[in-house]
């Protein structure tokens, strides 16, 4: 059975603090993705890793960084904590077998419902 | 600046109603997917698209892609309460999704 992982389904932190959301993918993906989804905006990427230390910028990455040092793990960093950043976080992972054929299935984990106070 | 623009956002119907939704972009996709996401759950994929005029049934499910490859449809037959949840279409690879359509079937 196939697994997205994320480490907590609900944190509360406050403002101006680092804040730490990790994602472990047991399928031996290339890529991972980290999303958040806020009401009617749907998923909004703010990065991706297609490789071990290899990320790019998504839509949204201001306020962000992220880190890949092992291919099953990658995490999502918010330097400062501020209210705009609570959210839904969705964490995501991929194949890169059909990376050049645009069709490989992402799976997701279950998301991480952060709130910033 | 939204890639992909679905419609309509949010739709009520009854149980065995049919409803379209709908995924457009300016844009030309080599594939275009379908991911349906329950409350409190990830995204889970429906559908890959991949050729121009394409059609895809899964069930009750029925998937389009535009001739042009710069749109799609999700047409649902029968609607029942357990279809209800935000469907959302993705630009294949790096994954850019529409803002989603909420779907509620009431009995």
């Amino acid at each position: 059975d196939v697994k997205v992982t994320q480490s907590s389904r609900y944190l509360v932190k406050r403002t101006g603090e680092k804040v730490f959301l990790e994602c472990v993918q047991d399928m031996d993906h290339e890529n991972m993705f980290w999303y958040r989804q806020d009401p009617g905006l749907g998923l909004r990427l703010i990065y991706f890793s297609y490789d071990v230390k290899m990320k790019e910028k998504g839509d949204i990455p201001e306020g962000y960084s992220v880190s890949r040092e092992k291919k099953e793990r990658f995490s999502l960093i918010l330097e400062s904590a501020s209210t705009n950043q609570t959210s839904m976080y969705l964490c995501a992972s991929s194949s890169n077998m059909g990376w050049g054929a645009m069709n490989t299935e992402a799976f997701f984990g279950q998301g991480t419902r952060l709130t910033v106070v | 600046t939204q890639l992909l623009e679905q419609s309509p956002q949010f739709l009520s119907i009854q149980e065995g109603e049919n409803l379209t939704v709908y995924c457009n972009s300016s844009s030309v996709f080599s594939s275009l997917q379908w991911y349906r996401q329950e409350p409190g759950e990830g995204p889970v994929l429906l559908v890959t698209v991949v050729t121009g005029g394409e059609v895809k049934k899964l069930k009750r499910l029925t998937f389009q892609f535009g001739d042009a490859r710069k749109d799609s449809s999700l047409h649902i037959t029968a609607a029942q309460p357990g279809d209800t949840g935000l469907y959302l279409c993705a630009k294949g690879g790096k994954l850019i999704f529409g803002q989603g359509t909420e779907l509620s079937v009431k009995p």
